[in-house]
């Protein structure tokens, strides 16, 4: 059971790239989250989904675009890369519930840099 | 009101001695309180969790302690070994809203 896969696990980008990173979980979660981990600032939502086809905002969504097509795969897009986007992204899920019930299980990450 | 405070940022502990790491909320309202575990290369795993509704809770060498007048709860790991070194993370959430409130973590370190 390969739980939740990101891919890459390292990029680096110039200023004004655009690139995709890539999530997909295996445990048919309707739940999925993005969130950025930055040194003293714990995890940080950017976006998330309860469902196919359903997305919504996190604490810091700017500069980032997702869309759920699947109930597996939830790519987070980076419009026009900032050097302030530099930072270590995690994909989260868990199936759909209270906290209490369903842990988030995460994905190992993706490290971002940008130039 | 919805911050979570997690102290220290940073925590050297010798093997075999107790680990303490403190947080503290503000909002009443959160009934779930869990702890993740960290380790370099690797996404968060849920370590242990508790409700206000016990005051501690333990897991073989882990423990939560949580003081709900105070709005404080505390994960103490007891024998600490070089093997738990790694960044534990508090959180909170509200009843039926599944997203947590998160810590700034603390990166442990169990020196042998």
């Amino acid at each position: 059971n390969a739980g939740v896969t990101q891919t890459p696990k390292f990029q680096v980008l110039k200023t004004g790239q655009s690139m995709t990173l890539q999530c997909a979980q295996d445990m048919n979660h309707e739940y999925m989250s993005w969130y950025r981990q930055d040194p003293g600032m714990g995890l940080r939502l950017i976006h998330y989904s309860v469902g196919a086809g359903i997305t919504d905002q996190g604490e810091v969504p700017n500069g980032y675009n997702v869309s759920r097509s699947t109930t597996e795969d939830f790519p987070l897009r980076l419009l026009s890369a900032a050097p302030s986007q530099t930072s270590v992204y995690f994909c989260a899920s868990k199936p759909f519930g209270t906290a209490y019930n369903s842990p988030l299980h995460f994905g190992n990450g993706t490290r971002l840099t940008v130039t | 009101q919805q911050q979570v405070k997690q102290s220290p940022q940073s925590l050297i502990v010798q093997k075999g001695g107790i680990s303490i790491i403190n947080c503290a909320y503000e909002n009443t309202a959160f009934d779930y309180f869990p702890w993740y575990q960290q380790f370099p290369g690797k996404g968060p795993a849920l370590l242990i969790a508790i409700r206000p509704d016990v005051s501690e809770k333990k897991e073989g060498r882990f423990t939560i302690s949580f003081n709900k007048s105070a709005k404080q709860f505390s994960l103490h790991i007891m024998d600490s070994q070089p093997g738990d070194s790694a960044t534990y993370f508090c959180a909170a959430s509200e009843g039926s809203n599944y997203q947590l409130i998160w810590g700034a973590g603390t990166k442990l370190i169990i020196k042998p």
